[in-house]
């Protein structure tokens, strides 16, 4: 079975700092997705990547920046944590090469922003 | 209205009867794939229908597709209390010639609640 986990469920952090979530996938899948969910809002694409070190911006990209060093990782960075951050963060991968495949979750990070 | 939309926003019924969701979406699609979120977890996948298909069946989930419409429902029969969650359908934008990376389009989903 496809994993992918990510580094925290909860995570709580200050105004103004630096945070990274990280994901991590065992499938050796090209694409890897960040989303935020918000109720009422459900999920919002934020930054995906096909390739390492590609990465494109998705609907909501403004705050956040992305890092994909290797395949099977793909890391989330708010450069300057804000309250308006707090959200739900959720990672996901695919197969690039087969578009009639679903994606893949993690279990989620539930990030607090004070 | 946003592309994938679930109708209706929450849905409460008695275990053993059916729960059936719909969606909407408004431009053409390569797929159209159904997940559930049970409370604070991530997405799991359930189904997912190609464009040139009209239903789909995975034990007690059928879906289906009606591209004239642009709409697609999911019906789950004999529901039970485990069943309760949100199940949200995603539509998938690429088509021949073309690449969305494998993009989805998330509606804002339907919370099932299935009583015992």
């Amino acid at each position: 079975d496809v994993k992918v986990t990510q580094s925290s469920r909860y995570l709580v952090k200050r105004t103004g700092e630096k945070v990274f979530l990280e994901c991590v996938q065992d499938m050796d899948h090209e694409n890897m997705f960040w989303y935020r969910q918000d109720p009422g809002l459900g999920l919002r694409l934020i930054y995906f990547s096909y390739d390492v070190k590609m990465k494109e911006k998705g609907d909501i990209p403004e705050g956040y920046s992305v890092s994909r060093e290797k395949k099977e990782r793909f890391s989330l960075i708010l450069e300057s944590a804000s309250t308006n951050q707090t959200s739900m963060y959720l990672c996901a991968s695919s197969f690039l090469w087969d578009s009639n495949q679903p994606q893949h979750f993690g279990d989620g990070t539930r990030l607090s922003i004070l | 209205s946003q592309q994938g939309e679930e109708d209706p926003q929450a849905l409460s019924i008695q275990e053993g009867e059916n729960a059936t969701m719909n969606c909407s979406y408004k431009t053409s699609i390569n797929n159209l794939q159904w997940y559930r979120q049970n409370s604070g977890r991530g997405l799991v996948h359930l189904i997912l229908i190609r464009s040139n298909e009209r239903e789909k069946h995975s034990g007690r989930l059928r879906v289906t597709l009606d591209t004239s419409k642009k709409s697609s429902s999911l019906l789950i029969t004999a529901s039970r209390a485990a069943d309760t969650a949100s199940y949200f359908c995603a539509t998938d934008l690429s088509n021949a010639g073309g690449t969305s990376y494998g993009k989805l389009t998330f509606g804002q989903g339907t919370i099932l609640t299935v009583h015992p």
